[in-house]
């Protein structure tokens, strides 16, 4: 049981450039969601999903793209990276959403320059 | 959600038990109070939870006063390793709703000898 997995575990983009972080989870969670975290702030919620087909733009959704076609992976895509898209990226799932315990990812920590 | 309230940093000495405070004045009759511990570079991680009065588990103890307006984390005997930062969180439990969910600046906890 691998639990919640990301990657890659540290990106380096140029400015506009895109890419995809990958997130998948095996514990059949429907819940599914992506948080930033910049240097000593708490985490912002980006996107999540209620589940597979589903998804909805959280706190701060501009310049990122999810998608989920399946229960376990929840892609984030940045569409042309800016260097305010700098900052350590988790993913988190769980059974039922809201208030029930999230289990996260390792993170990937993004640098865009 | 509810919005919480923390402090942002508090220090103690190895071997004390520490008390960290939330404040949530709306909380909602179906909310619950989740507390993560999140370490440097890693993802958050769950504490405990509850919904009113007491809850204990093995590493932590959560008290909810009957309003529900607070509630405080207690660590006993903290050592080195439980430096970190601890979020409170208030959401409903299983509710189906938006997986909204506000990690805010949480309370950094800093152990020394």
């Amino acid at each position: 049981n691998a639990g919640v997995t990301q990657t890659p575990k540290f990106q380096v983009l140029k400015t506009g450039q895109s890419m995809t972080l990958q997130c998948a989870q095996d514990m059949n969670h429907e819940y599914m969601s992506w948080y930033r975290q910049d240097p000593g702030m708490g985490l912002r919620l980006i996107h999540y999903s209620v589940g597979a087909g589903i998804t909805d733009q959280g706190e701060v959704p501009n310049g990122y793209n999810v998608s989920r076609s399946t229960t376990e992976d929840f892609p984030l895509r940045l569409l042309s990276a800016a260097p305010s898209q700098t900052s350590v990226y988790f993913c988190a799932s769980s059974y039922s959403g809201v208030g029930d315990t999230q289990y996260f990812g390792p993170g990937t920590r993004l640098t865009v320059l | 959600l509810a919005k919480t309230t923390q402090p942002i940093s508090m220090d103690s000495y190895e071997g004390q038990e520490v008390n960290i405070t939330c404040s949530h004045n709306n909380i909602a009759t179906n909310d619950y109070i989740t507390w993560y511990q999140q370490f440097p570079s890693q993802g958050p991680r769950f504490i405990i939870q509850g919904y009113k009065t007491k809850v204990t588990n093995e590493v932590a103890s959560l008290f909810i006063p009957a309003d529900r307006k607070s509630s405080t984390l207690s660590l006993p005997r903290v050592s080195l390793s439980d430096t970190a930062v601890y979020y409170c969180l208030v959401g409903g439990v299983g509710t189906g709703t938006a997986s909204k969910l506000t990690f805010g600046t949480g309370t950094r906890l800093q152990v020394t000898l």
